[in-house]
């Protein structure tokens, strides 16, 4: 079975400080992971993949995960907040090809983020 | 391309009423997906679709939810009767197929209230 913690369900930061929002997984398989962001009264937007290919993932609007496999971690950053930034962030893990798990995506509980001007 | 469209985008229903969601998919998409978000919570798999056939229902409670997929294009997803604890958004997902390297579009959701 596969799973995502995220740390932190409210994580707040000035405007142009760093962003840090933590993911952790389980999975029994290689694993594909991603990081989707929700603005209010709207649906899921992809951020960024990995997909087994590098371990250090740039996105869209500045951020960038990496993935850490002896740490089980897919944390995702940004050097310097911006108001647009303030939305709800999850992490999502999905299986490998052959696997149960394969194509559907199990997602961590959110994490919000705030910016302060 | 038009994104994946959602209807309605809100509902108010009471306990043991039924109701139903309708979804579009974004076009030439094989795979779709219907989510439900309870607040404070990611989005939980309902059920997947492979153009008109299931292939995943396992977290679906089929005592009250029924979704079919006729023609491979829409979706509907219904609760008869529907409890308190169903009130969510229910978020609809499209992808090119199931290849977990294609990207799912999100639908803006349906949110809806049991009271």
């Amino acid at each position: 079975a596969q799973s995502v913690t995220q740390l932190g369900s409210h994580v707040s930061v000035s405007e142009g400080a760093l962003v840090l929002l933590r993911c952790n997984y389980s999975s029994s398989v290689p694993p594909y992971l991603f990081w989707y962001v929700q603005y209010p009264n709207q649906g899921l937007q992809l951020l960024l993949k990995y997909t087994s290919a590098a371990t250090l993932v740039k996105g869209i609007n500045g951020f960038e995960a990496e993935f850490k496999k002896s740490e089980t971690s897919f944390h995702l950053t940004k050097p310097s907040a911006h108001m647009s930034d303030a939305a709800e962030y999850f992490c999502a893990v999905s299986g490998d090809a052959g696997g149960t798990s394969y194509g559907k995506l199990t997602f961590g509980q959110g994490t919000i983020l705030t910016v302060h001007p | 391309e038009a994104g994946v469209a959602q209807s309605p985008r809100y509902k108010i229903i009471e306990k043991r009423q039924s109701v139903a969601f309708w979804c579009n998919p974004i076009s030439g998409h094989a795979t779709l997906y219907w989510y439900q978000q309870i607040l404070g919570q990611g989005p939980k798999l309902l059920i997947q679709f492979q153009n008109n056939g299931v292939v995943d229902d396992s977290q679906l409670p089929k005592d009250r939810f029924s979704a079919e997929r006729l023609k491979g294009v829409d979706s509907t997803l219904k609760i008869q009767p529907a409890k308190l604890e169903d009130s969510a958004v229910y978020l609809c997902a499209s992808s090119l197929s199931a290849d977990t390297s294609y990207e799912q579009y999100f639908g803006p959701g349906t949110r809806l209230t049991v009271t």
